[in-house]
């Protein structure tokens, strides 16, 4: 089945500087990979999103790369702030059918002012 | 809110006693998933279903068993709960390979 290894674990940036988080998948055929933001005591909801046949998307201060040679996606947070903290998860599907996605073991950010 | 709810969303239960959490949905998605949530683990999938009737595990389906009849309701069942199956559970909806929406999660803890 597909793997998604995520790095790294914990990132602490300072408020209005650039964080980036790195996600490797191993099955090629994998096609669609979210990224969600969960907040503490919350429920993950999805950021940002990309499909294998786009290689860059940005939403605002968000933006996702993806490298399909080399299997690996990154989130981009430019111009960070205080309510950028969260834990990240990246995920992928993989080829098989009925859309379960796989995910990382997720990134806690932490923007000190 | 967000058309899919979870409940209970706290349970304390003790060793060995049966323990169903129900997850249900008003946006009509043919997918649902339960997952759990534990520290250096991220979200793993439990078992997830396709259509009424139609499910599969996950990675982590041992001690776990889910039923799905009506479009709406999914139920995850621990038959015998265990210390290990103290965490937060996360049900998840989607349509397709738009992303998923989750549920507000069920904190259980086993003593």
């Amino acid at each position: 089945g597909e793997n998604v290894e995520q790095h790294p674990s914990t990132l602490s940036v300072q408020e209005g500087d650039s964080a980036v988080i790195k996600c490797t998948y191993s099955d090629s055929a994998s096609n669609y990979f979210p990224w969600y933001k969960q907040e503490l005591g919350k429920r993950p909801q999805l950021i940002i999103d990309i499909r294998s046949n786009v290689g860059e998307k940005k939403d605002q201060r968000i933006a996702v790369t993806l490298n399909k040679t080399a299997k690996h996606f990154s989130l981009h947070i430019t111009e960070t702030q205080p309510e950028d903290s969260a834990v990240y998860f990246c995920a992928a599907i993989p080829s098989g059918g009925n859309e379960k996605l796989t995910f990382g073991t997720g990134t806690r950010l932490t923007i000190i002012p | 809110d967000a058309g899919i709810t979870q409940s209970p969303r706290h349970k304390v239960t003790e060793t060995g006693t049966p323990v169903t959490l129900r997850c249900h949905q008003t946006e009509n998605h043919r997918y649902m998933y339960w997952y759990r949530q534990d520290p250096g683990h991220g979200l793993r999938l439990i078992h997830y279903s396709y259509g009424v009737k139609d499910t599969d595990k996950g990675e982590v389906s041992d001690g776990y068993s889910v039923s799905r009849s009506k479009t709406e309701d999914f139920l995850l069942t621990l038959e015998s709960a265990t210390s290990s199956q103290t965490s937060v559970y996360f049900c998840a909806i989607s349509l397709d390979t738009a992303g998923y929406t989750f549920g507000s999660g069920t904190r259980l803890t086993v003593v």
